[in-house]
């Protein structure tokens, strides 16, 4: 079975431009959560999606926003963006909405913003 | 800030040899998760402790909780060359519906 996919898997923009990241969970997962990872730290919570709905937002600005659709992909988007959001952007995906449900993480896309 | 710490920031060992990973943090939790990550790639989820749980295996994985002390320490035995890995640990907070990750031990395990 595949395992989380996420695209692309690099990207370099420009300060100010737009980008969305793409996320495809396990099949028969319902919950996606998205994490940015900056160099040397530890993953940082951003959104949590079930069924459809936002269920969790870490302190992150309104220029990062998400969805997800229909058949639980998800989509992570970044307006106006800053040389301070580059980094790598993890999705996992969980059978269910709880934290105790096993997380499994894509391989990540790594943002670069010049 | 909630986010767990760990300690050692960088582990160098030789094969064979155990190595040892703390993890504290400052409020309640309802579990614990480890996970593992090879060079800046995703993550990998090796073992989960509930706050009632004191010890848990998994294969060459021992973890344990002291909720007294807010820490957890994760314990692999017999190390490898391919556990040359980041390790970090992740606490679910009452109340919160995310993990919060710490900053991660690199251990390097020497051939």
């Amino acid at each position: 079975d595949a395992g989380v996919t996420q695209s692309p898997t690099h990207l370099i923009k420009t300060r100010g431009q737009q980008v969305t990241l793409r996320c495809s969970p396990i099949s028969g997962h319902k919950s996606v959560s998205w994490y940015q990872q900056v160099l040397g730290q530890g993953p940082q919570f951003i959104f949590q999606y079930y069924e459809k709905e936002e269920r969790g937002r870490g302190n992150f600005p309104d220029r990062f926003s998400a969805r997800q659709f229909p058949n639980y992909s998800s989509e992570l988007n970044v307006n106006a963006l800053l040389l301070g959001d580059s980094a790598l952007y993890l999705c996992a995906s969980s059978l269910g909405g709880g934290t105790t449900d096993t997380q499994y993480f894509g391989p990540g896309t790594r943002l670069t913003v010049l | 800030s909630q986010q767990g710490e760990e300690d050692p920031q960088a582990l160098s060992i030789q094969e064979g040899e155990n190595a040892t990973m703390n993890c504290s943090y400052k409020t309640s939790i309802n579990n614990l998760q480890w996970y593992r990550q090879n060079s800046g790639r995703g993550l990998v989820h090796l073992i989960l402790i509930r706050s009632n749980e004191r010890e848990k295996h998994s294969g060459r994985l021992r973890v344990t909780l002291d909720t007294s002390k807010k820490s957890s320490s994760l314990l692999i035995t017999a190390s490898r060359a391919a556990d040359t890995a980041s390790y970090f640990c992740a606490t679910d907070h009452t109340g919160r519906r995310a993990l919060t990750f710490g900053s991660g031990t690199r251990l390097q395990v020497q051939p």
